[in-house]
């Protein structure tokens, strides 16, 4: 079956740091793979999405980056952190047309 | 990023209360999808609807993808405490992107 892991589950980072957050998919290939952000606990904000190894597509500017190196693996990262990217990061896959998305357990991210 | 628009915004209610909250969008979808996200975890997938007019049930859930495939709606039955979180709508277009438009949200706080 398939599975998804994400980590780490919370993180705290000072302002300025750099970040590197890590999602895997197993039990399938080649899936396409997403990358979200939830404020306040509300809405889903797509940030990367990805459908294959080193294609990334970017949905909103901002001080994050999406990297592919491995078909089943998504790495979201920032050279130096802002305030304004502390949220509820969430990675995620499907495969085929008409599917839905498996989400992660997501990685709760707080800039200080 | 574009977003449906998801009513009501948040419900409180009695236990054994019945709920429904809907989705409405400008445009087309191919696919509507309807997922709960407890706190501090992923949002999963509750109900899957292909076709317009098509009526799906799981267990106390029921869910329509609309006539006009603009929009869906949610129905919970004889709610229970378990029950809290926050419900998403989605829609999706197909596509090699198999891109995910998620609705607001709407959070359902179940009192026993």
């Amino acid at each position: 079956s398939q599975t998804i892991h994400q980590w780490p589950a919370t993180l705290v980072q000072p302002v300025g740091s750099p970040l590197s957050l890590e999602c895997t998919v197993e039990g399938t290939s080649n899936p396409n793979l997403y990358w979200y952000r939830q404020a306040a606990g509300r809405g889903l904000q797509l940030l990367f999405y990805s459908i294959g190894i080193g294609q990334i597509s970017s949905e909103v500017p901002q001080n994050l980056s999406a990297s592919r190196p491995q078909d089943r693996q998504f790495i979201l990262s920032s050279k130096k952190l802002l305030l304004s990217d502390s949220g509820f990061y969430l990675c995620a896959w499907s495969i085929g047309q008409g599917n839905g998305y498996t989400f992660g357990s997501g990685t709760r991210l707080t800039v200080v | 990023g574009q977003q449906l628009n998801q009513s009501p915004q948040s419900m409180f209610i009695q236990e054994g209360e019945d709920v429904s909250m809907n989705c409405t969008s400008s445009s087309i979808f191919n696919t509507w999808l309807w997922y709960k996200q407890d706190p501090g975890e992923g949002p999963v997938l509750l109900i899957a609807l292909y076709k317009a007019g098509e009526l799906t049930s799981n267990g106390r859930l029921t869910a329509q993808f609309g006539i006009t495939r603009k929009d869906s709606f949610l129905n919970i039955s004889a709610s229970i405490p378990s029950d809290v979180g926050i419900y998403f709508c989605a829609g999706q277009r197909g596509g090699a992107t198999n891109k995910l438009i998620f609705g607001t949200g709407t959070l359902l706080a179940v009192q026993p």
